[in-house]
C-alpha cells in the first residue's frame, strides 16, 4: 500500500515551453502533497505544500508563477514548470501523506530544459 | 538554511566492512527518518526513530538518536555491494515538514 506515482518519469522540452507534473497517491486519499526539487548529487529541497482544494504554500526563494501547483483531488497534485529555462532542469519529486505524519514518496521526474 | 548537515559526504568502504554515516539538525523534532537513493531514482524509505527513542534496530541498520546532540547515525552492518547509495536523513518537526540532510553517498567495493 501507500503507492505514489509520477507521471512522467522523464521529460525533455525546448526553452519556453511549459511542462506539466502529474503526481498520485494510488491507493490512499492524500490530504497534503509535498512538491520537492534535487539537483544533482544535491539533497532535496522542498519547493511548496500542496492542500487539497486549496492554494500551495512555497518556500523561501520559490517563485509560485512559476511554478504552478494544482491540488485539485485528494489523490491528485501536479505542478507546472512555466516558460522553462535550463537552469531549471532538475529531478522533480512529489510525496503524499495522509493524517499521519509519514510522506510517501514518488519515483521523481527527471526535466532537461535544452 | 534548516537543511540538516549529514558526514560523510562521501563513503568508500569494502564488501562487508560497516559503514556509518552521521546527521545533525537544528531544530526540535517528532521523527528522524531515513532514507536511500539510488543514482537517478526515487527514495526508499529505511527506517523511522521518534524523539523520545534512542536506539532502533531493523535487519542490518541501526539508527541512533541523540536530541541533546541533535544527531542521528545511521549504521549499516556487513555492507553489500547492493547498498551503494545515497543516504539522507529527514526531520520532521510539528509543521510535518521533511527537512533533509544534505546526504552520504556510499559506494560499496566488491
Amino acid at each position: 500500500g501507500a503507492v505514489v506515482s509520477q507521471h512522467p518519469s522523464r521529460v525533455i522540452c525546448k526553452s519556453g515551453t511549459s511542462v506539466k507534473i502529474e503526481c498520485r497517491s494510488l491507493d490512499f486519499q492524500a490530504t497534503t502533497m509535498f512538491w520537492y526539487r534535487q539537483f544533482p548529487k544535491k539533497s532535496l529541497m522542498l519547493m511548496a505544500t500542496s492542500n487539497e482544494g486549496s492554494k500551495a504554500t512555497y518556500e523561501q526563494g520559490v517563485e509560485k508563477d512559476k511554478f504552478l501547483i494544482n491540488h485539485a483531488s485528494l489523490t491528485l497534485s501536479t505542478l507546472t514548470v512555466t516558460s522553462a529555462h535550463p537552469e531549471d532542469s532538475s529531478f522533480y519529486i512529489c510525496s503524499a501523506k495522509t493524517n499521519t505524519d509519514t510522506q510517501y514518496f514518488g519515483p521523481g521526474t527527471r526535466l532537461t530544459v535544452l | 538554511s534548516q537543511q540538516g548537515e549529514e558526514d560523510p559526504q562521501a563513503l568508500s568502504i569494502q564488501e562487508g566492512e560497516n559503514a556509518t554515516m552521521n546527521c545533525s539538525y537544528k531544530t526540535s523534532i517528532n521523527n528522524l527518518q531515513w532514507y536511500r537513493q539510488n543514482s537517478g531514482r526515487g527514495l526508499v524509505h529505511l527506517i523511522l526513530i521518534r524523539s523520545n527513542e534512542r536506539e532502533k534496530h531493523s535487519g542490518r541498520l541501526r539508527v541512533t538518536l541523540d536530541t541533546s546532540k541533535k544527531s542521528s547515525s545511521l549504521l549499516i552492518t556487513a555492507s553489500r555491494a547492493a547498498d551503494t547509495a545515497s543516504y539522507f536523513c529527514a526531520t520532521v518537526s510539528g509543521t510535518y515538514k521533511y527537512i533533509f540532510g544534505t546526504g552520504t553517498r556510499l559506494k560499496v567495493l566488491a
